[in-house]
């Protein structure tokens, strides 16, 4: 059982580029959750969905993209990297409400 | 806007010693969840305990307490018989109620623990 899994580990981006972070969950949760960690702070959330097919934006969305076509996949897109975009990336599931988030490992990006 | 704010960056305990770790949030909702996650050098973000604000009792969880004063708008963590393995980041986080789940997390705070 592999919870929530984020891919890549870790990427570096030229400015202007564009990528898909992958978050892929066998929970079988309904909230899926997309957070950025820039140094020395807590988390921010971008995006999150209630469910497949619908998304809203969190806190900080601009410059990001997300879909949520399955329960288990909540892609996150950057279309045109700028080094303000370096930072740790983390998807997190919850199931019922209230409950506690389930945190994937991470993805490190580094936009130079 | 909910805020989360944990205003001591860094702490330092002698193992087997009692740490307590201060968050303090601003909300206007009655009804809500406070959570402290632990984020070791790993980077992965761990759930240490949760408190229903709701419930007057304060959580507990094994070595970790929490100290919840709704009306202050306090929610400290205290470690007990702190252990190296307890050094990490610390983060306060606040659950907004009404389907969505979202966290509000404070800045963090580093806590080291020495032999």
């Amino acid at each position: 059982n592999a919870g929530v899994t984020q891919t890549p580990k870790f990427r570096i981006l030229k400015i202007g580029q564009s990528m898909t972070l992958q978050c892929t969950q066998d929970m079988n949760h309904n909230y899926m959750y997309w957070y950025r960690q820039d140094p020395g702070m807590g988390l921010k959330l971008i995006y999150y969905s209630v469910g497949a097919g619908i998304t809203d934006k969190g806190e900080v969305p601009n410059g990001y993209n997300v879909s949520r076509s399955t329960t288990e996949d909540f892609p996150l897109r950057l279309e045109l990297a700028a080094p303000s975009q370096t930072s740790v990336y983390f998807c997190a599931v919850t199931g019922q409400v209230y409950q506690p988030q389930h945190f994937g490992d991470g993805t490190r990006l580094s936009i130079l | 806007a909910q805020t989360v704010t944990q205003s001591q960056p860094e702490m330092s305990v002698q193992e087997a010693e009692t740490v307590t770790l201060s968050c303090t949030y601003d909300t206007s909702e009655s009804d809500y969840y406070l959570f402290w996650y632990k984020q070791p050098p790993s980077r992965q973000m761990i759930l240490v305990i949760r408190q229903e604000a709701y419930k007057q009792q304060n959580a507990t969880e094994n070595r970790f307490s929490v100290n919840f004063q709704k009306a202050a708008k306090s929610f400290s963590l205290k470690i007990s018989d702190s252990q190296l393995g307890d050094a990490a980041m610390y983060f306060c986080a606040y659950s907004t109620q009404g389907g969505s789940e979202k966290l509000v997390f404070g800045k963090g705070m580093k806590l080291t623990v020495n032999p």
